[in-house]
């Protein structure tokens, strides 16, 4: 089966500081990843795919077979990127299911 | 945001009352998904749908069932509440006919439940 692991509940860092939220996961077959974000009172939404390889709002995340993570990285970190993250995992095939981590809530001090 | 909106927003009950929460997208996407948010646990999918009248147990189903008698609409009945669904329930959507978009999910504002 399936697991997606964030081994931080929280994480706090000063603005302009580099950030990872770590993932890792545990899967058998060939995974697609996927990291979610949720800005307070907004909706869950997704923020970056691996196999997209792209960047946004200068997140960056990096499949790493070998270690079976995907942490998501940004070298310097603002403000507004305080919010929950989730990890999540398509093994889905057909049914695009989701497995999700359990979440690290990202604080970013003035 | 997509167009799914979910109903109510905020619930109170109490133990052994039904409960039925309403998810509505007006995207005609395919799937459809509940999801239970707890801390520490993050999101875990309770039921999932990819068709009318199709469905299928997620991780956590227990004491939840689901329909789907149309595209738009996917309830989720808790036949006899307990305090442990106590919880922030989100519904979510996914496949449109753009082939990079086919498996991101989109998701609804949430469904605070509380059993007392």
């Amino acid at each position: 089966a399936q697991r997606v692991t964030q081994p931080e509940k929280l994480l706090s860092v000063f603005k302009g500081a580099p950030v990872e939220l770590k993932c890792n996961y545990s899967y058998s077959g060939s995974p697609e990843l996927f990291w979610y974000v949720q800005y307070s009172r907004q909706r869950l939404q997704l923020l970056l795919r691996h196999i997209s390889r792209e960047s946004i709002k200068g997140f960056t995340a990096d499949l790493n077979k070998g270690e079976t993570s995907f942490h998501l990285k940004k070298p310097f970190a603002q403000e507004e990127d305080s919010a929950m993250y989730y990890c999540a995992l398509d093994s889905s095939g057909s049914a695009r299911q989701l497995t999700f981590g359990s979440g690290t809530q990202l604080t970013v001090l003035p | 945001d997509a167009g799914i909106t979910q109903s109510p927003r905020h619930k109170v009950t109490e133990t052994g009352t039904p409960v039925t929460l309403r998810c509505h997208q007006t995207e005609n996407h395919r799937y459809m998904y509940w999801y239970r948010q707890d801390p520490g646990h993050g999101l875990r999918l309770i039921h999932y749908s990819y068709g009318v009248k199709d469905t299928d147990k997620g991780e956590v189903s227990d004491g939840y069932s689901v329909s789907r008698s149309k595209t738009e609409d996917f309830l989720l009945t808790l036949e006899s509440a307990t305090s442990s669904q106590t919880s922030v329930y989100f519904c979510a959507i996914s496949e449109s006919l753009r082939t990079e978009h086919n498996n991101e999910q989109f998701f609804g504002p949430g469904t605070r439940l509380t059993v007392l």
